[in-house]
């Protein structure tokens, strides 16, 4: 079975720091695709970034980087400079591409994460 | 565009009440979902459709009762609810081209802050 593990529960971090969010997932497929969300106090998750296990690179988006090692089965997510904004929690997710029909989305616990201005 | 439209934002109801949770996406998906989510806790899938046909019911409760009367909509009907059903309730799509699949990105609404009292 998938799983996806979170083991940070809170991180707070004075502003403009960098901090990583950590995500180590388990699971029997070769085919897989990993997520991250974030959910502000508001409530709506925000969908980040989808990748498949196929594409190792790493990825950049602005103050956003993904780090994705298979090796370690580990997707982590680094805030650079960070701002009081980027308060909230995040999700790391899991999906296993199969032929049942019945697959689902695996989310992680979360890490609420906390910038103090 | 990327938006879930959910309605009402806020939600208080008594055991005995029936109401409704209303989804709405113009993004020409074909797969639509219900979360409930609890404080501190990750979302937890209730259901699934699939060009607008049931696909994934997670054993939830008769008192919850899901309808999607066309490709845009989905509702939740709510019915002799229990205060443990207090929740936050997402929807999400996902594009669903060749049916349901979890390994499609999905997009949430904001939610709907349920109270049962």
């Amino acid at each position: 079975a998938q799983k996806v593990t979170q083991a940070q529960t809170e991180i707070s971090v004075v502003e403009k720091e960098d901090v990583t969010l950590d995500c180590v997932y388990e699971t029997r497929d070769t085919t897989y695709y990993l997520f991250w969300y974030k959910q502000p106090p508001s409530g709506e998750l925000v969908f980040l970034i989808r990748r498949n296990s196929f594409d190792e690179q790493n990825e950049i988006s602005g103050r956003y980087s993904w780090n994705f090692q298979k090796s370690t089965s580990s997707f982590n997510f680094t805030i650079t400079a960070s701002q009081v904004v980027d308060s909230a929690v995040y999700f790391c997710a899991l999906s296993e591409e199969t032929n049942f029909g019945n697959e689902k989305l695996t989310f992680g616990t979360g890490t609420r994460l906390t910038i103090i201005p | 565009d990327t938006e879930v439209t959910q309605t009402p934002k806020h939600l208080v109801m008594g055991m005995t009440n029936k109401k409704s949770l209303k989804c709405e996406q113009h993004m020409g998906h074909r797969a639509m979902y219900w979360y409930k989510q609890k404080a501190k806790k990750p979302p937890e899938l209730m259901f699934v459709y699939s060009y607008e046909k049931l696909s994934i019911n997670e054993s939830v409760p008769s008192r919850f009762s899901p309808e999607c009367p066309n490709s845009s909509l989905l509702n939740l009907h709510l019915h002799a609810l229990q205060p443990e059903d207090s929740a936050l309730y997402l929807c999400a799509s996902s594009r669903g081209r060749a049916g349901y699949t979890s390994t499609d990105t999905q997009y949430f609404g904001p939610g709907t802050r349920l109270t049962v009292l």
